[in-house]
């Protein structure tokens, strides 16, 4: 099946360690997306990969790192550096560019900071 | 700069009747997709119906249409016949440059039985 997977689905941290999200996709869509959600609000942008190796710094990416070694990977570290990074996260890919950009979402990982 | 506003944070709406969710937005672009977004409580998101600016026909997706206003930028999003499985956040969304995409603020809709 073509899809999203992000893992785990719930992640635990203690305060000062760092944490990597995985995302993965099979829908050969160059771009994906890591967002940010926090109770009853909206997605905030962290970060954005266009194409393998290139990565752009979204609205929130302070505390966060991302590599995009392959077009179907895009993996999400929290740093001890994130002051307050218990949060739901969302994977996306990206069909299209420009105003025709339809966005695809994986399932998500809940992390909490212990 | 591209803005999208949700105005209502919270709806209810009882099973099989019909409610309309809003959304305004703000763009310099001649032509662009919107989109709505579900997300339920199983937190996945879904597509649930997209408009293309220049088509004058709104679109529709069984229950689900939309009143498109390209003068007022206005893109309101109808759901006929609620179902119990409509409850979810609803997030409008519009395409910003290349790559980037504005989300809304969303709307909870509880749809009660």
């Amino acid at each position: 099946d073509g899809g999203i997977t992000q893992s785990p689905k719930y992640l635990f941290r203690k305060e000062g360690q760092n944490v990597t999200l995985s995302c993965e996709q099979n829908l050969n869509h160059d771009a994906m997306y890591w967002y940010r959600q926090d109770p009853g609000q909206g997605l905030r942008l962290i970060y954005y990969s266009q194409i393998v190796n290139d990565f752009q710094k979204g609205d929130i990416a302070e505390g966060y790192s991302v590599s995009r070694e392959k077009k179907e990977s895009f993996p999400l570290t929290v740093t001890s550096a994130q002051k307050n990074p218990t949060a739901f996260y969302l994977c996306a890919t990206g069909k299209g560019q420009g105003r025709y950009n339809e966005q695809f979402f994986g399932p998500g990982t809940r992390l909490t900071v212990l | 700069a591209q803005t999208v506003t949700q105005s209502q944070p919270e709806m209810s709406v009882q099973e099989a009747e019909t409610v309309t969710l809003s959304c305004t937005y703000d763009t310099s672009e001649s032509n662009y997709y919107l989109f709505w977004y579900k997300q339920p409580p199983s937190r996945q998101m879904i597509l649930v119906i997209r408009q293309e600016a220049y088509k004058q026909q709104n679109a529709t997706e069984n229950r689900f249409s939309v009143n498109f206003q390209k003068a007022a930028k206005s893109f309101s999003l109808k759901i006929s016949d609620s179902q119990l499985g409509d409850t979810a956040m609803y997030f409008c969304a519009l395409p910003s440059g290349t790559y980037k995409y504005i989300f809304g603020t969303g709307t909870r809709l509880k749809v009660l039985a």
